[in-house]
């Protein structure tokens, strides 16, 4: 079993529609979760960073960890073309060494 | 925020030549960075951990006589591919974490060898 699963898409949404990216993880150690961004030939941008269980919110951004579910999410609110993109799941136990999913590929509709 | 410069950001070389690429923490410093290779459409694939001051410890199956890393100070480290062949085209991306928490990357390195 991997480490951590992300569903690769592709996904497509319509512009100003929610979207929701979720990973799930087997190691119960991991304590910092991580989302990336990802456009074509450009390295990973971090967009969120949590530390922990919960929720945290920046802009159309919102991220949750549900560790007892071992369970992470991204929603993006009233999503843009600009979106569009690769979206990486990353989590670590100790901040040296991280694990990563396989992206999920997102298009927004214009 | 926090910035981790990569360099070159595309390059094509020569087969059988070496091509350095360079990755630079520029507001923090680094003990440790790593490198990934990223094929067209798959996720990033660990290649070493960089540290300052020591060896990098390689992944399973990567070549450390032909990736070269080199951690040379706190805010530097770079990756040499050495005696490059066509199948070591790909896109090499470079990550630091700061503070032992979160990961930054490098704008990555798309590099074809003719």
């Amino acid at each position: 079993q991997k480490e951590v699963e992300q569903d690769p898409g592709p996904l497509s949404v319509p512009e100003g529609a929610i979207v929701s990216l979720n990973c799930t993880y087997s190691n119960s150690a991991f304590q910092y979760f991580m989302w990336y961004r990802q456009y074509s030939r450009k390295g990973p941008e971090l967009l969120m960073y949590t530390y922990s269980s919960g929720n945290k919110e920046d802009g159309r951004f919102t991220a949750q960890v549900d560790k007892s579910s071992k369970y992470i999410s991204l929603f993006i609110r009233d999503s843009q073309p600009s979106d569009s993109a690769t979206y990486l799941c990353a989590m670590s136990k100790t901040g040296n060494q991280f694990y990563f999913g396989t992206g999920t590929s997102l298009t927004v509709i214009p | 925020g926090a910035v981790v410069s990569q360099h070159p950001s595309w390059v094509i070389c020569k087969s059988g030549t070496s091509v350095k690429i360079e990755c630079r923490s520029l507001d923090f410093q680094a003990t440790t960075m790593f490198w990934y290779r990223q094929f067209p459409k798959q996720s990033l694939m660990l290649m070493a951990t960089s540290n300052e001051g020591s060896k990098a410890t390689y992944e399973q199956g990567v070549e450390k006589d032909k990736f070269l890393i080199n951690h040379a100070s706190l805010t530097l480290s770079t990756l040499t591919v050495t005696s490059a062949h066509p199948e070591d085209s790909s896109f090499y991306i470079c990550s630091a974490p700061r503070e032992d928490t979160e990961a930054f990357f490098g704008q990555g390195t798309r590099l074809t060898v003719v």
